[in-house]
């Protein structure tokens, strides 16, 4: 099956830093990979995804890469802000066997902490 | 619109009791999957249900079980409690059509369970 490795498993930087989180995976076949911010107390919030016919997406200050050859890809979080402090999840995905569903494989996560 | 909801928000238990745990989806969603998520770590895939069918099933014990209804909504139900039972569920859903899950998933806040 599909495993992803995430790093760091901390990562502490000060406010206006930039933050990068990397995840590398297994499977060729994953296709899709999701990030989500998880809050004390709440569920992952989806904050942004790439597909891999895309190297790289961006959202504000939010941006993530891909490299489909090394079976790697990144987080990138500009400007960081004090209420970017959270753990984030980067996952892995492809449509299963029986060809409809897609089901993820989560990292560890990164607990973020920015700094004021 | 609202999103995915879960109830209870938190739960205690003792060892070998039953528990039973619900999810409606997002409005208009036909999938949904459920997660274990311990401390520390990414979220672990349990079940996954489309239409009322299963479409995917993790590598936890027969000792957990799961159903979707006519309206989408979902239980996980989880009998002869154990210590390491205690974890936030998750339910995440998805939509889908002509029998496929798209890939973005959306999570509830959790069910954070204490077994005793």
């Amino acid at each position: 099956g599909e495993n992803v490795e995430q790093h760091p498993s901390t990562l502490s930087v000060q406010e206006g830093d930039s933050a990068v989180i990397k995840c590398t995976y297994s499977d060729s076949a994953s296709n899709y990979f999701p990030w989500y911010k998880q809050e004390l107390g709440k569920g992952p919030q989806l904050i942004i995804d790439i597909r891999s016919n895309v190297g790289e997406k961006k959202d504000q200050r939010i941006a993530v890469t891909l490299n489909k050859t090394a079976k790697h890809f990144s987080l990138h979080i500009t400007e960081t802000q004090p209420e970017d402090s959270a753990v984030y999840f980067c996952a892995a995905s492809m449509r299963g066997a029986s060809g409809g569903s897609y089901i993820p494989t989560f990292g560890r996560g990164t607990s973020l902490i920015v700094h004021p | 619109d609202a999103g995915v909801t879960q109830s209870p928000t938190h739960l205690i238990k003792t060892r070998g009791q039953h528990v039973t745990l619900r999810c409606s989806p997002i409005s208009g969603h036909k999938s949904v999957s459920w997660y274990q998520q311990v401390l520390g770590q990414g979220p672990q895939f349990i079940f996954q249900y489309y239409e009322k069918e299963e479409r995917g099933r993790g590598n936890f014990p027969d000792r957990f079980s799961a159903r979707q209804f006519p309206n989408y909504s979902s239980e996980l139900n989880v009998n002869a409690l154990l210590l390491g039972d205690s974890a936030l569920y998750l339910c995440a859903s998805s939509s889908g059509t002509a029998g496929r899950t798209q890939e973005t998933q959306y999570f509830g806040p959790g069910t954070r369970l204490l077994v005793l």
